[in-house]
């Protein structure tokens, strides 16, 4: 299967503040997607984005399917952002997403 | 419109038992993937199913560990005999075939 890299792991921002946060991955992808994991343990749908560029709120994320990553930017952060963010990439031919292991994002009031 | 539904939310088991643990998905949707996500980990896939039929179980262990979706109600995870490594997160997700996942809440499995 793929290889699926998140960069930074971990991110303590002040509120207000932006950030991205990046995935790479060894091998093209058909399907992506970006969760946010809350400090309750929840996995919430960020984006749906096998290419392009979307955006929901104070969030977007950019996929570049021919270089093989994917960028979430966050602007004017917030408490309630924190938690842990992943990226999920299905290669062609294959149904199984591969998880990367997370940026942990601490946001300070 | 309800999401993925998993319960129990909790589980405690004692070394030994057996742990079941339930999903039934969003509407619509006839796939059903299982993960187990360890502290401070991401999540590893361990089986997909469709309706009455495993589609790939490669993440499964290969002892101890079954998984079903039946044609009636909800995918069930056994875990039979379980041990204290086997204390982790248990999500399930669902989606269309090849399309969108999204996950359920999670049942949290104790092993004491």
């Amino acid at each position: 299967g793929i290889q699926v890299e998140q960069s930074p792991p971990d991110l303590i921002l002040q509120e207000g503040a932006n950030s991205t946060l990046r995935c790479n991955f060894s091998d093209s992808v058909n399907n992506l997607q970006w969760f946010h994991q809350n400090p309750w343990g929840q996995l919430i749908n960020l984006f749906y984005i096998p290419s392009g560029t979307k955006q929901n709120g104070r969030l977007s994320a950019t996929t570049v399917a021919t270089e093989r990553y994917s960028l979430l930017y966050i602007s004017s952060s917030q408490t309630t952002d924190s938690g842990v963010y992943f990226c999920a990439g299905v290669s062609g031919g294959s149904y199984i997403p591969t998880f990367g292991r997370g940026t942990s994002l601490i946001v300070h009031p | 419109n309800a999401g993925v539904m998993q319960n129990p939310r909790h589980l405690v088991r004692r070394r030994g038992q057996e742990a079941r643990l339930r999903c039934s998905p969003m509407k619509g949707h006839s796939h059903v993937y299982w993960y187990r996500q360890l502290p401070e980990e991401g999540l590893k896939f361990m089986v997909y199913l469709q309706k009455e039929n495993i589609i790939d179980e490669s993440g499964m262990p290969k002892e101890r560990f079954s998984a079903e979706f039946p044609k009636e109600g909800p995918s069930i995870l056994r875990i039979q005999q379980v041990v204290r490594g086997d204390s982790a997160a248990y999500f399930c997700a669902s989606s269309p075939i090849g399309g969108e996942q999204f996950f359920g809440p999670g049942t949290r499995l104790t092993v004491l």
